[in-house]
């Protein structure tokens, strides 16, 4: 059973709205992190978030922004969307350099 | 920055033979390697971590690490038709680093 829990499953939206997706994990990890996987499957950091602290910033565009109320919650805003982030994002959560444990991810879809 | 390439991109088994994955990687200085396995209904699955050169075995998945050769692989013994998967290969971004960079990842199918 996994122990990181997203929402919402799936969201399709219009370009240029915001979209906020939540994350939560119940492992008691200080890191959490969020990691986009493109249609190729292919898998890239987006955010890390260590005890509340923005710790890796991957370069990604201004209009998305982590949000974190506590070390057990990391949200995802993406203000003004556009097609290319169309994707799913995983979230994960871990203890500094030990396993990371992975959501189911959020699909989303931009049209 | 470290990069993870996986090989082959696909591949076919039939149920009951050994299949093997291959992951390299380009900075020998990391010091942690997982393999994941994702369903596409069930999200990412760890299946084996490996910190040091050798081998390391979970139940039927096995991983074998050589950092000289910048190699790492995975060995699923007698695969089932339930372990058809996109399979992925993560390491960490050099001794220190505490961000995984991810492999593009093997489609394995398994033929009953």
């Amino acid at each position: 059973e996994t122990a990181v829990f997203q929402t919402p499953n799936y969201h399709v939206t219009q370009v240029g709205n915001e979209v906020s997706f939540n994350c939560k994990q119940t492992l008691g990890h200080d890191t959490m992190y969020w990691y986009k996987q493109d249609s190729k499957k292919l898998l890239k950091i987006m955010f890390s978030y260590n005890n509340k602290q923005l710790i890796v910033n991957e370069t990604v565009p201004r209009r998305f922004s982590p949000q974190s109320s506590d070390k057990a919650h990391l949200n995802l805003r993406i203000k003004s969307v556009e097609p290319e982030d169309s994707a799913v994002y995983l979230c994960a959560s871990s203890f500094t350099g030990v396993e990371v444990f992975f959501g189911k991810g959020t699909r989303l879809t931009v049209v | 920055q470290q990069k993870v390439q996986q090989s082959p991109e696909s591949l076919t088994v039939s149920e009951g033979a050994m299949a093997s994955l291959n992951c390299t990687f380009s900075d020998g200085t990391s010091n942690n390697f997982r393999w994941y396995r994702q369903h596409s209904a069930k999200g990412l699955e760890v299946l084996v971590s490996i910190f040091s050169d050798g081998e390391k075995e979970e139940g039927r998945f096995t991983a074998h690490l050589n950092r000289a050769n910048l190699h790492v692989s995975l060995h699923i013994r007698e695969p089932q038709p339930s372990d058809s998967a996109v399979y992925l290969c993560a390491v960490n971004s050099g001794s220190s680093g505490n961000k995984l960079i991810f492999g593009i990842g093997t489609l394995l199918s398994v033929k009953p």
